[in-house]
């Protein structure tokens, strides 16, 4: 059975840096794209970054180009997403997704809260 | 740049029919998309890959009454006999070179 579980999320405070992981079972991670989404509170899913099986290709959205960084451990079937200079608007859950172009599977989320 | 537009509510009675629509924008219309149906407090869940032609891949587990159609640019998402549990919002998105976008969501309420 595939499995993605989030971890990581927190309030932290304007500026501040946190970073997720997403743990990976039931299916060979090192041969898929990995994908972080985001679903702001009541609003709907928003993309943010892309790492390729080799964890050497990365993309991101413009809103966080700079400020975050994806990558992988394929040893230990783990993706993460290194968040800095957050800022208020970074708030939602952040889901994992395993790709193959749509979205075969998604973790449950884990919720991030920049506040002062 | 492609845009997926979704209805942002539809409702329909329990063990009635509903059918959800997804509209690409103009040039966009040989695109797939796949359909992800997202409980409330929960994570999406992928339902369907949905081609062009109408033909469809399902993920696993997802039960017969939820299928995939297509006409030109719309992709529908059809849900026969209404169950309680498909109260939910579900989203389109579809992909591409540099293209990763979803569509707004349509909240689906069972009556």
């Amino acid at each position: 059975e595939v499995q993605l579980v989030e971890s990581g999320g927190n309030l932290v405070q304007p500026g501040g840096s946190l970073r997720l992981s997403c743990a990976a079972s039931g299916f060979t991670f090192s041969n898929y794209w990995m994908h972080w989404v985001r679903q702001p509170p009541g609003k709907g899913l928003v993309w943010v970054s892309r790492v390729n099986p080799d964890g050497n290709n990365t993309t991101y959205a413009d809103s966080v180009k700079g400020r975050f960084t994806i990558s992988r451990d394929n040893a230990k079937n783990t993706l993460y997403l290194q968040m800095n200079s957050l800022r208020a608007e970074d708030t939602a859950v952040y889901y994992c997704a395993r790709s193959s172009g749509w979205y075969e599977y998604w973790g449950q989320g884990t919720l991030v809260t920049v506040s002062s | 740049q492609v845009v997926l537009t979704q209805s942002p509510s539809a409702s329909a009675s329990l063990g009635a029919s509903v059918k959800l629509t997804c509209t690409l924008s103009s040039g966009h219309s040989n695109y797939a998309i796949a359909w992800h149906q997202q409980q409330p407090g929960k994570g999406p869940r992928y339902l369907m890959k949905l081609y062009s032609d109408g033909s469809h891949i399902k993920g696993d587990g997802i039960p017969d009454r939820f299928s995939g159609s297509s006409s030109g640019a719309e992709r529908y998402l059809t849900i026969s006999s209404l169950q309680s549990e498909d109260e939910a919002d579900y989203y389109c998105q579809t992909w591409g070179t540099g293209i990763r976008e979803f569509g707004g969501g349509t909240k689906l309420t069972v009556l």
